[in-house]
């Protein structure tokens, strides 16, 4: 069982934008960077967000990433149907000494 | 260009070993690395990881004891020895680095 929350999907049209919500506590998203995560159906994962905001190149700006206290988000503006995938949270716990993924969100493009 | 190339997995019987291998190019390698997992229409788990001088590494509690991460850099490459095989550690295993993520290697534990 995860210990990052993540809604289990979220929906909207094209053009529009949605937020996925990543829900933690002091041990893991409160005292270390998160990271953002897309997975395309049938695809590797690849890094969306780094460092809480930080986008690696090539990733458009439409994703942004945001986190206060034991939670984070990402954004996603002008969606695409491109867009449809999974989308996970991950941080270092210190508790855990592991690095946690939260539960997924599955992004659908309505 | 950047590339992860896991290699090493296949069928084995529960109980039995196997050993991933993940070599990088086009990066610089000497930065810590990780290994995740994801079962069949499961999410990401994280499995281990090791510092860029192998000094420290870290294990998810259900595979302590079983996996050992290892690494060279001399060779850029990264392993997995994976020994006491289960059911329930049949998935892709991802070879990871900070910013990158190999194509992964499934691995299927079955009689």
């Amino acid at each position: 069982q995860s210990v990052l929350t993540q809604p289990p999907s979220v929906s909207a049209a094209p053009g529009q934008k949605v937020t996925i919500s990543c829900s933690g506590s002091n041990s893991n998203i409160g005292n270390d960077f998160v990271s953002w995560y897309q997975q395309l159906p049938g695809t590797a994962p690849k890094l969306l967000i780094y460092d809480n905001n930080q986008r690696p190149s090539g990733i458009p700006d439409r994703f942004s990433g945001s986190k206060s206290g034991t939670s984070a988000t990402l954004g996603i503006t002008g969606l695409q149907t491109g867009d449809e995938a999974d989308y996970y949270c991950g941080t270092w716990d210190s508790s855990l000494s592991a690095y946690v993924f939260g539960t997924g969100t599955k992004v659908t493009v309505l | 260009e950047v590339q992860l190339v896991e290699s090493g997995g296949g069928l084995v019987q529960p109980g039995g070993s196997l050993r991933l291998s993940c070599a990088a190019s086009g990066f610089t390698f000497s930065n810590w690395m990780n290994w995740v997992r994801q079962a069949p229409g499961k999410g990401l788990e994280w499995v281990a990881n090791i510092k860029q001088d192998g000094s420290e590494k870290y294990y998810v509690d259900s595979v302590k004891g079983r996996f050992t991460i290892s690494r060279d850099n001399a060779k850029n490459s990264l392993y997995l020895q994976m020994n006491s095989l289960r059911a329930e550690d049949t998935a892709v295993y991802y070879c990871v680095s900070k910013h990158y993520w190999g194509q992964g290697t499934l691995v299927t534990v079955s009689s």
